[in-house]
């Protein structure tokens, strides 16, 4: 089954511990990237990989890091997590670029305290 | 700044009838549009799309209508069902970047 796989589904952390969401696809896709939703303010993106080895910042990316070193894994790491960092966050995968559409992994729930 | 709005956080519609849901993007460099539907604890899955070289597009139940001049967009559902009760995101690409950009979503609750 063609699917976007986030793990933890639910973390809740302390300040400054670092942490890392990981993000799988098992579709070939080129293009990944991650999100926030938070509420209001719709889906931001924070990363996106165009390819291996190739990542971009996207429009929230202040406190966090990613890395694509295999095509299919795509992990968001929180180096000092904050509590403005408490958000549900989505990994997406599509074929290619942003002119096809996005496959959304269920969402990772992440409370900083 | 929000390139893309929904300006209508959340709608009510009676099953049966016609849900419109509206999006405006103010970036003339878009060039791809999208809907997305999401239910509550899933990710957002794909609806509908559209290029601006189209000014509507048609998959069953769901229409989607592009007015260019006005930098508008909306998504037709007809006839709504209650399954159609979720968040509706429209989202915007332009050809020559590399980011999807998302409304703040419309909030739809059909009632059977």
């Amino acid at each position: 089954e063609a699917q976007v796989t986030q793990n933890p589904r639910y973390l809740i952390t302390v300040t400054g511990k670092k942490l890392t969401v990981t993000c799988s696809q098992n579709m070939n896709h080129e293009y990944m990237s991650w999100y926030r939703q938070d509420p209001g303010l719709g889906l931001r993106q924070i990363y996106y990989s165009m390819n291996v080895e190739v990542t971009d910042k996207g429009d929230v990316p202040e406190g966090y890091k990613v890395s694509r070193k295999e095509k299919r894994n795509f992990p968001l790491i929180l180096e000092s997590p904050s509590p403005n960092q408490t958000s549900l966050y989505f990994c997406a995968s599509s074929l290619q670029g942003a002119n096809t559409e996005a496959f959304f992994g269920q969402g990772t729930r992440l409370t900083v305290v | 700044d929000q390139q893309v709005k929904q300006n209508s956080p959340s709608l009510s519609v009676q099953e049966g009838r016609i849900s419109i849901l509206n999006c405006d993007y103010t970036n003339s460099m878009f060039d791809y549009f999208l809907w997305y539907k999401k239910y509550p604890a899933e990710g957002p899955t794909f609806l509908i799309s559209i290029s601006s070289i189209k000014d509507k597009n048609e998959d069953g139940r769901f229409t989607v209508f592009l007015n260019k001049s006005a930098k508008h967009l909306s998504l037709h559902i007809v006839p709504s069902q209650p399954g159609d009760s979720a968040v509706y995101f429209c989202a915007a690409s332009a050809n020559t970047g590399n980011q999807f950009y998302f409304g703040t979503g419309t909030s739809l609750t059909v009632i059977p």
